[in-house]
């Protein structure tokens, strides 16, 4: 069965980065698009990022372009979220998630959800 | 981007029928999906391209689609319902979310 397992989340200061990895297995992770979501405490779900199968189409959420960046490693079944310049409002649980792609021509898919989430990994950055 | 907007509580009685709904702009030519959130879990799909159900969802959940308004509808709710609902869209090539709605089943 498909399973998602996140790691690298923790306690971080304001500025810092931090790498996230998550673990896919129970698919063929190089045919499938890959994401992330998060969700601050008491709050609701937050796109972050998607990557394609192969890597070459990515696309970021406003609140984190320019500051995560997502990468995934088709060798190891891992998917990455880069995290640097982090701050208090990014605290949150980050989920690995798939994304299927539909109606898609070439790199462009007009849509996109999720079939399966990781438990995701607790990310607080604090002082 | 536009927004995808929820009402953020509906309560229901053992075995009435909840509706939940989501309004944006595009629905009406992007799909809308459904995810269910209990508490400390992580989010499950429930409904897919605004009306399809996925397999292992129970019958109870349903989906439908009016103009900009997309809703989904629990038959026969029970007490395991109790959980946060997000509706899910796409605007070019973003994805987006609704705010989430607390269903209390009283």
């Amino acid at each position: 069965q498909v399973q998602l397992v996140e790691s690298g989340g923790g306690l971080v200061k304001p500025g810092g980065s931090l790498r996230l990895s998550c673990a896919a297995s129970g698919f063929t992770f190089s045919d499938y698009y890959m994401g992330w979501v998060r969700q601050a405490p008491g709050k609701g779900l937050e796109w972050l990022s998607y990557i394609s199968s192969g890597g070459s189409v990515i696309y970021y959420g406003d609140s984190v372009k320019g500051r995560f960046t997502i990468s995934r490693d088709n060798a190891k079944n891992s998917l990455y979220l880069q995290m640097y310049s982090l701050r208090a409002d990014d605290t949150a649980v980050y989920y690995c998630a798939r994304p299927r792609a539909l109606d898609c021509s070439g790199n462009r898919c007009n849509q996109y959800y999720f079939d399966y989430w990781g438990q995701g990994t607790l990310v607080t950055v604090s002082s | 981007s536009y927004e995808l907007t929820q009402p953020p509580s509906v309560s229901v009685s053992p075995g009435q029928t909840a509706t939940i709904t989501c309004s944006g702009d595009a629905l009406p030519r992007q799909y809308a999906y459904w995810y269910q959130q209990k508490p400390g879990q992580a989010p499950v799909l429930v409904i897919y391209k605004n009306t399809e159900r996925p397999s292992g969802i129970p019958e109870r959940f349903s989906g439908s689609s009016s103009g900009t308004t997309v809703t989904l509808t629990i038959s026969g709710v029970q007490a395991e319902d109790e959980a946060g609902y997000y509706c899910q869209s796409v605007d070019s090539s973003a994805i987006l979310f609704g705010g989430g709605t607390k269903l209390t089943v009283l």
